[in-house]
C-alpha cells in the first residue's frame, strides 16, 4: 500500500518560513507526478503545487507563486515544499499526494499543520 | 480558473435511503484527449481525503458500489444509493483537467 508521510509543520511567526517534507514509500517514486494540497481549518481543498517525474516541470497555484517552492528527491523518495513569507491565511494542514493518473490524485498522506501565529 | 460549486452544501440523510450531489464547473472538463477529468473524494471525520471515483464514473477498487458518479461537460453527480452509517463526512469533487486543478467548497453528510 502507499505510504506517504509529512514532516516538518508547526507553529511558525508571520513572515517565517518552514520546510515541509514527505517520505514515500512502497511505490516506484520517481514514476508519478506529486503534489501538495492544503486545507485550512474547518473549510474546503486548495491545490498548492504539483511536479513532474524528475522535476523538470512544476505548477503553482498563482496566488502562492513565489513564495511557495516544490521540489523533489527521487533517490530519496522525498517531496518538498519551501513555504516563505507565511501569512496567517497559510495556517492549514498540507498533504502530500500523488497524481497516479492524469488528473486525478489516487493517494495522500496524513497532513502537517502549519499555523502562522505571533 | 475553473470554479467548482457543489449543491448542498449540507445533506442530512437517512440511513438506508439515498443522497445525491450535484457539482457544477465554470467551463468544460472535457480534456483535448477526450477524457473528463472529475474526480470524487471522501473525507472521513479526522481523516485524510479517500478518492472514491475518478474520470467521472470510475470507481476506485474497494469503493462499495452504493456509490457511483455520473455527469458530461459541466454538470456531474455523486449518488450513493443506501447511505450508511460509515458514509458520514465530507465529499469534495475536484476537476483535473485544467490546471490550477480546483475543488468543490465540500458537502457535509450527516445522518438524520
Amino acid at each position: 500500500e502507499v505510504q506517504l508521510v509529512e514532516s516538518g509543520g508547526g507553529l511558525v511567526q508571520p513572515g517565517g518560513s518552514l520546510r515541509l517534507s514527505c517520505a514515500a514509500s512502497k511505490f516506484t517514486f520517481s514514476s508519478y507526478w506529486m503534489g501538495w494540497v492544503r486545507q485550512a481549518p474547518g473549510k474546503g481543498l486548495e491545490w498548492v503545487a504539483i511536479i513532474n517525474q524528475d522535476g523538470s516541470d512544476r505548477y503553482y497555484v498563482d496566488s502562492l507563486k513565489g513564495r511557495f517552492t516544490i521540489s523533489r528527491d527521487n533517490a530519496e523518495n522525498s517531496l518538498y515544499l519551501q513555504v516563505n513569507s507565511l501569512r496567517a491565511g497559510d495556517t492549514a494542514v498540507y498533504y502530500c499526494s500523488r497524481a497516479g493518473i492524469p488528473g486525478s490524485i489516487d493517494s495522500w498522506g496524513q497532513g502537517t499543520l502549519v499555523t502562522v501565529s505571533s | 480558473d475553473v470554479v467548482m460549486t457543489q449543491s448542498p452544501l449540507s445533506l442530512p440523510v437517512t440511513l438506508g435511503q439515498p443522497a445525491s450531489i450535484s457539482c457544477r464547473s465554470s467551463q468544460s472538463l472535457v480534456n483535448s484527449d477526450g477524457n473528463t477529468y472529475l474526480n470524487w473524494f471522501q473525507q472521513r471525520p479526522g481523516q485524510s481525503p479517500r478518492r472514491l471515483i475518478y474520470k467521472v464514473s470510475n470507481r476506485d477498487s474497494g469503493v462499495p458500489d452504493r456509490f457511483s458518479g455520473s455527469g458530461s461537460g459541466t454538470d456531474f453527480t455523486l449518488k450513493i444509493s443506501r447511505v450508511e452509517a460509515e458514509d458520514v463526512g465530507v465529499y469534495h469533487c475536484m476537476q483535473g483537467t485544467h490546471w490550477p486543478w480546483t475543488f468543490g467548497q465540500g458537502t457535509k453528510v450527516e445522518i438524520k
